[in-house]
């Protein structure tokens, strides 16, 4: 069946340090990728999406490229912040118009 | 806009008992998804409504139901609850099925 794996956290870097936190899925066709992140007690927000090949979602400096040939959506930052400090997670919309999510990738950043 | 809306924030239950969890879409949004999340499982579709009807269903027992008011707002149910449903439970609005799903802050329930 269609799924999503993401690399395992937690994930704990400094300030202005470079983020990558992989996501691979499996799945028919071509669906829709998304990252979603989750802070402490509140629920999931859209950080950004791709819907295409080669399409390049961002937001607030985080980018990810669908990259069909290796199946992968990996999240990049620059430079993160202490309020980057999250849960993140990686999911795809599949052909039976299910929302597929990996199992989250806690980020810790510290000053 | 508002964004989704989802009561109780938190509730305490026992065994045996039922809930009603509540969620309110996004003004305009006709699509209801909900997930529940547990540290061990993750995040699992429950099942999705759109125009009042079940469109999509995840691997869950009878136990959980819902439905969808012609408004749009959705309601969930468990019914006989478990120790096993303590978990947070999200619901995501879209325009409809197939677009991008904006969440809620969720429910924490817990079962004792």
């Amino acid at each position: 069946g269609d799924s999503v794996t993401q690399m395992e956290g937690p994930v704990t870097l400094s300030e202005e340090a470079f983020l990558t936190i992989n996501c691979t899925y499996t799945a028919t066709g071509y669906p829709s990728l998304f990252w979603y992140v989750q802070y402490p007690g509140e629920g999931l927000q859209l950080l950004l999406k791709a819907t295409k090949a080669d399409d390049k979602g961002s937001n607030k400096g985080f980018e990810a490229t669908y990259r069909k040939e290796t199946t992968s959506f990996h999240l990049e930052k620059g430079s993160v912040q202490v309020s980057d400090s999250a849960v993140y997670f990686c999911a795809l919309y599949n052909q039976g118009g299910k929302l597929i999510f990996g199992q989250g990738t806690e980020l810790s950043v510290k000053p | 806009k508002a964004g989704v809306t989802q009561t109780p924030r938190y509730l305490i239950k026992t065994r045996g008992q039922q809930v009603t969890l509540s969620c309110s879409p996004i003004s305009g949004h006709r699509s209801v998804s909900w997930y529940q999340q547990t540290p061990g499982q993750g995040l699992q579709f429950l099942f999705e409504y759109f125009s009042e009807t079940q469109r999509n269903k995840g691997n869950f027992p009878g136990r959980f139901s819902g439905r969808q008011f012609s408004n749009s707002r959705s309601e969930m149910n468990v019914s006989t609850l478990e120790l096993g449903d303590s978990a947070l439970y999200l619901c995501a609005s879209s325009l409809s099925q197939g677009k991008t799903q904006y969440f809620g802050p969720g429910t924490r329930l817990l079962v004792l």
